[in-house]
């Protein structure tokens, strides 16, 4: 079945510095897949969604690109925040099903200190 | 923006009995959802329920689970009776359409004891 796989389960960076947080999927189909940032005590938030005509999805500095070939939907960004410490998940919308539903990856812990 | 409400934000029940969590999806939304995630573990899809019916579960929504909406109020999911590894946090989330972004709530963390 479809599945997503986050490697790391805490990344822990210097203020300023870039970041790179890993996805990879396996699907039967071509997916849309999707970044979700949860913060401390919010519910997860929609952050990016990847395109399907290849263009590069970016949001509040953050950008990932879907690579088929590889089966990757890395999120990158050049300078870390502090603000950007948070859960993030990597998820796929599963199109063999009906309906919504969305599989998500483990999630990786990002912690920005000063 | 858009939210998902969950009431309440922690629950905690004794072994067997009956458990009722509500959700108040966006206004407007046709599609419905809950995922359950034990901690440290991924989030994962429970249901969806479109049109007053369930229109998917996985495997992990067993038989004493139940969904409604009824009269466009709160989206339920009924656990009875609770057992221990139902201890998880449930999300609700709710979205406009097929292909539409999906709003998340704030989760409920369940506690069976």
């Amino acid at each position: 079945g479809d599945s997503v796989t986050q490697t790391e389960g805490l990344v822990t960076l210097t203020e300023g510095l870039p970041v790179m947080l890993n996805c990879t999927y396996q699907s039967t189909y071509s997916p849309f897949l999707f970044w979700y940032v949860q913060h401390l005590n919010e519910a997860p938030k929609l952050l990016l969604k990847s395109f399907t005509d290849n263009k590069r999805p970016e949001h509040q500095g953050f950008h990932a690109t879907l690579h088929k070939s590889s089966s990757s939907f890395h999120l990158q960004k050049s300078s870390a925040q502090l603000s950007d410490s948070a859960l993030y998940y990597c998820a796929l919308r599963d199109y063999g099903s009906s309906g919504n539903k969305l599989i998500f990856g483990i999630g990786t812990l990002l912690s920005v200190k000063p | 923006g858009p939210k998902v409400l969950q009431i309440p934000s922690h629950q905690i029940i004794d072994m067997g009995q009956m458990v009722t969590l509500n959700c108040d999806p966006v206004s407007n939304h046709l599609y419905f959802y809950w995922y359950k995630q034990i901690l440290g573990q991924q989030m994962e899809f429970l249901v969806n329920f479109y049109n007053g019916k369930v229109m998917e579960k996985s495997k992990l929504f067993k038989d004493q689970f139940s969904v409604e909406r009824p009269d466009g109020s709160y989206f339920t999911l009924k656990i009875q009776p609770t057992a221990l590894e139902d201890s998880a946090v449930y999300f609700c989330a709710s979205s406009s359409g097929q292909g539409a972004e999906v709003f998340f709530g704030k989760g409920t963390r369940l506690t069976v004891v």
